[in-house]
């Protein structure tokens, strides 16, 4: 079975362009996570969707965006890209968010992709 | 505030060694989730372990060992026998459910495992 998979997995961009990272959950997942890890450091939370609404934000400018598709994929989006934005964005994907409080939900193990590394120069 | 500390940058040991990997975690919440994720240098995070914060219980698997301790806010991993295939950044992670029900993540360690 395939896993979460990213694309592209390594670009090069310059200050004040556009990126698009693609994510595609594992079969059967309908929840997406976006996380940004600067080298050296944690992965930070940016986005969850789930059923194509977004279910939280971290704490980003609103320079990214993202959103989810019918099939479950998704995009993540950075406008205005800064030197500060390099980083391996991580996509990763869960059957669907733990609703804290819900009898019988639960916190569902994340299961990553293997990353999208971009550098802006 | 939610806050994972894992207070070990680098750790460096020969094959064979026992290694302790520490978690120290901030929650108010009485409900959450404790997790430890592998990260080799591919860079795609594994998955190791979920804990629920009402299950104490320690757990073995293998050569992994984990102790999750409430009174002390601590989930420590121990890797025995250690061999160079566990060399790796290890991260530990939090979550509290609702819209921040993802994954609070420590800054990681970086365990060296040399032959």
């Amino acid at each position: 079975d395939a896993g979460v998979t990213q694309s592209p997995t390594h670009l090069i961009k310059t200050r004040g362009q556009h990126v698009t990272l693609r994510c595609s959950p594992i079969s059967g997942h309908k929840s997406v996570s976006w996380y940004q890890q600067v080298l050296g450091q944690g992965p930070q939370f940016i986005f969850q969707y789930y059923e194509k609404e977004e279910r939280g934000r971290g704490n980003f400018p609103d320079r990214f965006s993202a959103r989810q598709f019918p099939n479950y994929s998704s995009e993540l989006n950075v406008n205005a890209l800064l030197l500060g934005d390099s980083a391996l964005y991580l996509c990763a994907s869960s059957p669907k968010p733990w609703e804290s409080g819900k009898r019988g939900s639960g916190a569902n193990v994340l299961t990553f992709g293997a990353g999208s590394r971009l550098t802006v120069l | 505030a939610q806050k994972v500390t894992q207070a070990q940058t680098e750790i460096s040991v020969v094959e064979k060694e026992d290694v302790t990997l520490d978690c120290v975690y901030e929650t108010r919440d009485t409900t959450y989730y404790l997790f430890w994720y592998k990260q080799p240098p591919s860079g795609e995070l594994v998955f190791l372990i979920r804990r629920n914060s009402f299950d104490e219980q320690n757990e073995i698997s293998g050569r992994y060992s984990w102790n999750f301790q409430k009174s002390t806010s601590s989930f420590n991993f121990t890797i025995t026998a250690s061999q160079v295939v566990d060399s790796a950044v290890y991260f530990c992670a939090l979550s509290i459910g609702g819209s921040q029900g993802n994954l609070i993540f420590g800054k990681g360690t970086k365990l060296s495992v040399k032959p």
